[in-house]
């Protein structure tokens, strides 16, 4: 059940340079999320938008920004990427009330940075 | 940052057996939510709670709003081998546009068939 795409599924790349993940919806839900899991850590969240142009930092969003202007995509950037940012991203989404409440989760973005 | 308190950190079971795990906080929670995940993609919504007391099912899981509003729990029966996976707690602190979730660490499931 597509609705929730994240592109790329995977992506390796080199310490310092700039790295741009894809979140694309098909549910007009108002909120959307970016998340990095690592072991031991859980799933922690780096910003999120609670609609268009509008955003807010979670967690841990040092070394990322993120942008949304349209309400079907939502780009995280990092800026300049370090090893420390290895991780697997997820996307997730929500709406407003009732069965749409809870976050529905893309299937993931594997990034490597070496 | 924040997380949930949640038990047991992995399970191992045999097929057929029932399962419980659970979530603690000291925060008091409006809404709670229990996820799977599975290797190689994202979780995925199981039961969400939204009312202190509440008890809902979905097949064979049952979970359960605490009355304290701080604590929640999840009841898998008569276990099977795709149950395998790891299963999240998560819960909401505030309504309005922050939506931001707590997490658990999650509670890892091995079924013995």
């Amino acid at each position: 059940d597509a609705g929730i795409t994240q592109s790329p599924r995977h992506k390796v790349t080199e310490t310092g340079t700039p790295v741009t993940l894809r979140c694309h919806q098909t549910e007009n839900h108002r909120y959307m999320y970016w998340y990095r899991q690592d072991p031991g850590h859980g799933l922690r969240l780096i910003h999120y938008s609670y609609g268009v142009k509008d955003t807010d930092k979670g967690e841990v969003s040092d070394g990322y920004s993120v942008s949304r202007s349209k309400t079907e995509d939502f780009l995280l950037t990092l800026e300049s990427a370090t090893s420390s940012q290895t991780s697997v991203y997820f996307c997730a989404i929500s709406g407003d009330r009732g069965p749409n409440y809870g976050y529905t989760f893309g299937s993931g973005t594997r990034l490597t940075v070496v | 940052g924040q997380q949930l308190n949640q038990s047991p950190q992995s399970m191992f079971i045999q097929e057929g057996e029932d399962v419980s795990m659970n979530c603690t906080s000291s925060s008091i929670f409006n809404t709670w939510l229990w996820y799977k995940q599975e290797p190689g993609e994202g979780p995925v919504l199981l039961i969400a709670l939204y009312k202190a007391g509440e008890l809902t099912s979905n097949g064979r899981l049952t979970a359960q709003f605490g009355i304290t509003r701080k604590d929640s729990f999840l009841n898998i029966s008569a276990s099977i081998p795709s149950d395998v996976g790891i299963y999240f707690c998560a819960g909401q602190l505030r309504a309005g546009n922050n939506r931001k979730l707590i997490w658990g660490l999650g509670t890892s499931l091995a079924v013995n068939p």
